[in-house]
Protein backbone atom coordinates (compact mmCIF):
# COMPACT_ATOMS: atom_id res chain seq x y z
CA UNK A 1 0.00 0.00 0.00
CA UNK A 2 1.03 3.48 -0.65
CA UNK A 3 2.06 5.61 2.41
CA UNK A 4 3.67 9.52 3.17
CA UNK A 5 5.91 10.46 5.18
CA UNK A 6 6.54 13.90 6.34
CA UNK A 7 8.92 15.37 9.12
CA UNK A 8 9.63 16.61 11.53
CA UNK A 9 6.42 16.90 12.88
CA UNK A 10 7.32 20.09 14.84
CA UNK A 11 9.87 22.66 14.35
CA UNK A 12 11.26 26.04 15.84
CA UNK A 13 13.29 27.92 13.78
CA UNK A 14 14.42 31.33 14.27
CA UNK A 15 14.00 33.76 11.97
CA UNK A 16 16.62 34.37 9.17
CA UNK A 17 17.98 30.69 9.58
CA UNK A 18 17.59 28.54 6.84
CA UNK A 19 14.73 25.64 6.40
CA UNK A 20 14.36 21.98 5.24
CA UNK A 21 11.52 19.97 5.60
CA UNK A 22 10.99 16.47 3.31
CA UNK A 23 8.61 14.56 1.90
CA UNK A 24 8.76 10.82 0.84
CA UNK A 25 6.06 8.53 -1.16
CA UNK A 26 5.86 4.62 -1.15
CA UNK A 27 4.37 2.53 -2.99
CA UNK A 28 3.57 4.28 -6.07
CA UNK A 29 5.63 5.36 -9.13
CA UNK A 30 5.59 8.77 -10.54
CA UNK A 31 3.05 10.44 -8.21
CA UNK A 32 2.17 14.33 -8.75
CA UNK A 33 3.34 15.98 -5.47
CA UNK A 34 2.41 18.85 -3.82
CA UNK A 35 3.43 21.31 -0.89
CA UNK A 36 0.76 23.32 1.27
CA UNK A 37 0.83 25.68 3.85
CA UNK A 38 -2.00 25.97 6.60
CA UNK A 39 -1.85 29.09 8.72
CA UNK A 40 -3.54 28.93 11.75
CA UNK A 41 -7.37 28.38 11.63
CA UNK A 42 -6.96 28.93 7.51
CA UNK A 43 -7.64 27.23 4.57
CA UNK A 44 -4.87 25.36 2.80
CA UNK A 45 -2.83 27.38 0.34
CA UNK A 46 -1.33 25.48 -2.49
CA UNK A 47 2.78 26.00 -2.29
CA UNK A 48 3.72 23.92 -4.92
CA UNK A 49 3.68 21.19 -7.23
CA UNK A 50 5.26 18.58 -8.96
CA UNK A 51 4.55 16.63 -11.81
CA UNK A 52 8.06 14.78 -12.26
CA UNK A 53 11.80 15.01 -10.86
CA UNK A 54 12.98 18.18 -11.34
CA UNK A 55 9.52 19.59 -12.83
CA UNK A 56 8.47 22.24 -10.23
CA UNK A 57 5.69 24.87 -10.38
CA UNK A 58 4.88 27.80 -7.70
CA UNK A 59 2.04 29.15 -7.08
CA UNK A 60 2.75 32.26 -5.32
CA UNK A 61 5.85 34.23 -4.76
CA UNK A 62 7.24 34.06 -1.37
CA UNK A 63 10.49 33.29 0.66
CA UNK A 64 10.37 29.65 -0.24
CA UNK A 65 11.84 27.09 -2.82
CA UNK A 66 10.62 23.34 -3.86
CA UNK A 67 12.88 20.58 -4.73
CA UNK A 68 12.34 16.70 -5.92
CA UNK A 69 15.65 15.50 -6.50
CA UNK A 70 13.93 11.85 -6.61
CA UNK A 71 10.85 10.73 -8.18
CA UNK A 72 9.31 10.15 -4.60
CA UNK A 73 11.06 13.03 -2.62
CA UNK A 74 9.61 15.98 -2.50
CA UNK A 75 11.85 18.98 -0.27
CA UNK A 76 10.37 22.99 0.97
CA UNK A 77 13.74 24.80 1.69
CA UNK A 78 14.24 28.33 2.33
CA UNK A 79 17.44 29.91 3.02
CA UNK A 80 16.54 33.23 5.63
CA UNK A 81 13.13 32.26 7.37
CA UNK A 82 10.64 34.86 8.13
CA UNK A 83 8.03 35.51 10.65
CA UNK A 84 5.36 35.16 8.16
CA UNK A 85 6.57 31.53 7.48
CA UNK A 86 5.32 30.32 10.65
CA UNK A 87 2.44 27.63 9.77
CA UNK A 88 1.51 24.13 8.95
CA UNK A 89 2.69 22.93 6.25
CA UNK A 90 1.50 19.44 4.48
CA UNK A 91 3.40 17.70 1.62
CA UNK A 92 0.73 15.86 -0.67
CA UNK A 93 0.67 13.03 -3.41
CA UNK A 94 -2.27 12.11 -5.90
CA UNK A 95 -1.72 8.89 -8.17
CA UNK A 96 -2.42 11.39 -11.43
CA UNK A 97 -4.09 13.93 -12.40
CA UNK A 98 -7.81 14.65 -11.19
CA UNK A 99 -7.02 11.93 -8.53
CA UNK A 100 -7.61 11.91 -4.85
CA UNK A 101 -4.83 13.86 -2.57
CA UNK A 102 -3.90 12.33 0.48
CA UNK A 103 -1.84 14.17 2.95
CA UNK A 104 1.18 13.63 5.59
CA UNK A 105 0.86 14.19 9.10
CA UNK A 106 2.25 17.63 8.26
CA UNK A 107 4.95 19.79 10.11
CA UNK A 108 4.21 22.39 12.80
CA UNK A 109 6.84 25.44 11.75
CA UNK A 110 6.98 28.46 14.26
CA UNK A 111 9.40 30.91 13.34
CA UNK A 112 10.18 33.19 16.70
CA UNK B 1 -6.50 34.03 -9.60
CA UNK B 2 -8.98 31.48 -8.72
CA UNK B 3 -11.02 31.39 -5.41
CA UNK B 4 -12.62 29.00 -3.67
CA UNK B 5 -15.14 30.21 -1.01
CA UNK B 6 -17.00 27.89 1.97
CA UNK B 7 -19.40 29.36 4.19
CA UNK B 8 -19.88 29.60 6.67
CA UNK B 9 -16.58 30.20 8.45
CA UNK B 10 -17.59 28.38 11.57
CA UNK B 11 -20.83 26.40 13.01
CA UNK B 12 -21.77 25.13 16.41
CA UNK B 13 -24.48 22.65 16.32
CA UNK B 14 -26.30 20.72 18.89
CA UNK B 15 -25.35 17.10 18.14
CA UNK B 16 -28.48 15.70 16.54
CA UNK B 17 -28.91 18.68 14.37
CA UNK B 18 -28.39 19.27 10.93
CA UNK B 19 -25.16 20.65 9.26
CA UNK B 20 -24.66 22.12 5.74
CA UNK B 21 -21.60 23.96 4.49
CA UNK B 22 -21.63 25.87 0.98
CA UNK B 23 -18.58 25.78 -1.51
CA UNK B 24 -18.82 28.51 -4.03
CA UNK B 25 -16.08 28.76 -6.85
CA UNK B 26 -15.48 31.74 -9.20
CA UNK B 27 -14.61 30.20 -12.37
CA UNK B 28 -16.08 26.68 -13.42
CA UNK B 29 -14.46 23.59 -12.34
CA UNK B 30 -13.48 19.93 -13.44
CA UNK B 31 -14.59 18.49 -10.15
CA UNK B 32 -14.91 19.29 -6.83
CA UNK B 33 -13.31 16.99 -3.87
CA UNK B 34 -14.59 17.23 -0.01
CA UNK B 35 -11.64 16.79 2.75
CA UNK B 36 -12.04 16.19 6.37
CA UNK B 37 -9.84 17.92 9.25
CA UNK B 38 -9.72 16.51 12.62
CA UNK B 39 -8.22 19.20 14.99
CA UNK B 40 -4.69 18.58 15.17
CA UNK B 41 -4.72 15.86 12.04
CA UNK B 42 -4.34 16.49 8.68
CA UNK B 43 -7.25 16.35 5.86
CA UNK B 44 -8.74 12.98 5.16
CA UNK B 45 -10.40 12.92 1.59
CA UNK B 46 -14.38 12.11 1.67
CA UNK B 47 -15.39 12.13 -1.73
CA UNK B 48 -15.15 13.55 -5.32
CA UNK B 49 -18.29 14.79 -7.71
CA UNK B 50 -17.19 14.86 -11.44
CA UNK B 51 -21.12 15.58 -13.18
CA UNK B 52 -23.11 18.33 -13.17
CA UNK B 53 -25.89 18.43 -10.72
CA UNK B 54 -24.36 15.41 -9.39
CA UNK B 55 -25.30 13.80 -5.63
CA UNK B 56 -23.81 11.40 -3.78
CA UNK B 57 -24.47 10.13 0.00
CA UNK B 58 -22.29 8.54 2.63
CA UNK B 59 -24.30 7.43 5.35
CA UNK B 60 -25.23 10.51 7.20
CA UNK B 61 -23.68 12.77 4.56
CA UNK B 62 -24.85 14.43 1.27
CA UNK B 63 -22.96 16.09 -1.21
CA UNK B 64 -23.95 18.02 -3.94
CA UNK B 65 -22.18 19.52 -6.82
CA UNK B 66 -23.70 22.31 -8.71
CA UNK B 67 -25.52 22.59 -12.44
CA UNK B 68 -23.01 24.71 -13.54
CA UNK B 69 -19.94 23.10 -12.08
CA UNK B 70 -19.27 26.52 -9.47
CA UNK B 71 -20.88 25.35 -5.91
CA UNK B 72 -21.34 22.56 -4.23
CA UNK B 73 -22.13 21.60 -0.91
CA UNK B 74 -21.90 18.98 2.26
CA UNK B 75 -24.93 18.18 4.06
CA UNK B 76 -24.84 16.30 7.43
CA UNK B 77 -28.00 14.89 9.05
CA UNK B 78 -28.25 14.43 12.79
CA UNK B 79 -24.49 15.41 13.50
CA UNK B 80 -22.61 12.93 15.92
CA UNK B 81 -19.59 14.53 17.82
CA UNK B 82 -17.66 12.45 15.76
CA UNK B 83 -18.42 14.77 12.55
CA UNK B 84 -16.04 17.87 14.76
CA UNK B 85 -13.89 18.79 12.53
CA UNK B 86 -12.92 21.34 9.43
CA UNK B 87 -14.39 20.49 6.08
CA UNK B 88 -12.61 21.61 2.89
CA UNK B 89 -13.79 21.32 -0.49
CA UNK B 90 -11.13 21.90 -3.53
CA UNK B 91 -11.80 22.50 -6.76
CA UNK B 92 -10.04 21.01 -9.73
CA UNK B 93 -9.44 23.30 -12.30
CA UNK B 94 -7.17 22.46 -15.29
CA UNK B 95 -4.48 25.28 -16.55
CA UNK B 96 -2.46 23.85 -19.68
CA UNK B 97 -3.25 20.15 -18.95
CA UNK B 98 -2.12 20.21 -15.56
CA UNK B 99 -4.70 19.45 -12.74
CA UNK B 100 -4.72 22.15 -9.60
CA UNK B 101 -6.30 21.33 -6.77
CA UNK B 102 -7.58 24.92 -4.78
CA UNK B 103 -9.04 24.12 -1.48
CA UNK B 104 -11.35 26.52 -0.18
CA UNK B 105 -11.70 28.48 3.01
CA UNK B 106 -12.89 25.41 5.50
CA UNK B 107 -16.11 25.66 7.60
CA UNK B 108 -14.95 24.66 10.88
CA UNK B 109 -18.05 22.34 12.64
CA UNK B 110 -18.46 21.86 16.31
CA UNK B 111 -20.99 19.67 17.71
CA UNK B 112 -22.08 19.91 21.06
CA UNK B 113 -23.25 17.10 23.36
Amino acid sequence: SQTIHQWPATLVQPVGSPLSLECTVEGTSNPNLYWYRQAAGRGLQLLFYSVGIGQISSEVPQNLSASRPQDRQFILSSKKLLLSDSGFYLCAWSAGNNEKLFFGSGTQLSVL
Amino acid sequence: GQQVMQIPQYQHVQEGEDFTTYCNSSTTLSNIQWYKQRPGGHPVFLIQLVKSGEVKKQKRLTFQFGEAKKNSSLHITATQTTDVGTYFCAGVRTTSGTYKYIFGTGTRLKVLA
